[in-house]
């Protein structure tokens, strides 16, 4: 089974430019979350989608959001970037039931804001 | 406000010393996660623990959930090179609901020596 992919690895973008990153969770897994992580916060958690509906959300401003699509696929955006949004984005699968919360982790996007 | 302390940040050892990380907090999680980070990499799930009390050994590592489930630790015996990485501990902070937020601990990296 192919693990969490996420694309691309890397952007470089500027102050505010916006920017969106995509995630294609496990293969049957409905719950896709996003997590912003930097040296300084740690890893914190920005929302969950489950059937393309937000679930949870975080404590981010609302120029962080997201979405999820019929497959399970999900995007996350970032509009008029600051240079505190660079960090590393962090997707994750869940399979939901029983094991609602063990979550499977992609290698993450690299957002350098200049 | 969940929060999950870690200790120690950084440790540095030789190849073949045991360590013990802990994870603490003020709050009862239905479950904590131990990942293994490394760089570049998202993390990776080593262990769930879902009972106070519960021990948990996987080859050279132990892990506990503490009896009141606010609290673990992790129990690396004679370590080598390939366990350096960034140790995170994670609550799930919805007791009993069906999100799958997870709080992370502020992290521990473990160097390795040979």
């Amino acid at each position: 089974k192919a693990g969490v992919t996420q694309t691309p690895r890397y952007l470089i973008k500027t102050r505010g430019q916006q920017v969106t990153l995509s995630c294609s969770p496990i293969s049957g897994h409905r719950s896709v979350s996003w997590y912003q992580q930097t040296p300084g916060q740690g890893l914190q958690f920005l929302f969950e989608y489950f059937s393309e509906t937000q679930r949870n959300k975080g404590n981010f401003p609302g120029r962080f959001s997201g979405r999820q699509f019929s497959n399970s696929r999900s995007e996350m955006n970032v509009s008029t970037l600051e240079l505190g949004d660079s960090a590393l984005y962090l997707c994750a699968s869940s399979p939901g039931g029983a094991a609602k919360n063990i979550q499977y982790f992609g290698a993450g996007t690299r957002l350098s804001v200049l | 406000t969940q929060l999950l302390e870690q200790s120690p940040q950084f440790l540095s050892i030789q190849e073949g010393e045991n360590l013990t990380v802990y994870c603490n907090s003020s709050s009862v999680f239905s479950s904590l996660q131990w990942y293994r980070q490394e760089p570049g990499e998202g993390p990776v799930l080593l262990v769930t623990v879902v009972t106070g009390g519960e021990v948990k050994k996987l080859k050279r590592l132990t892990f506990q959930f503490g009896d009141a489930r606010k609290d673990s630790s992790l129990h690396i015996t004679a370590a080598q090179p390939g366990d350096t990485g960034l140790y995170l501990c994670a609550g799930a902070a919805n007791y009993g609901g069906a999100t799958n937020k997870l709080i992370f601990g502020t992290g521990t990296l473990l160097a390795v020596q040979p």
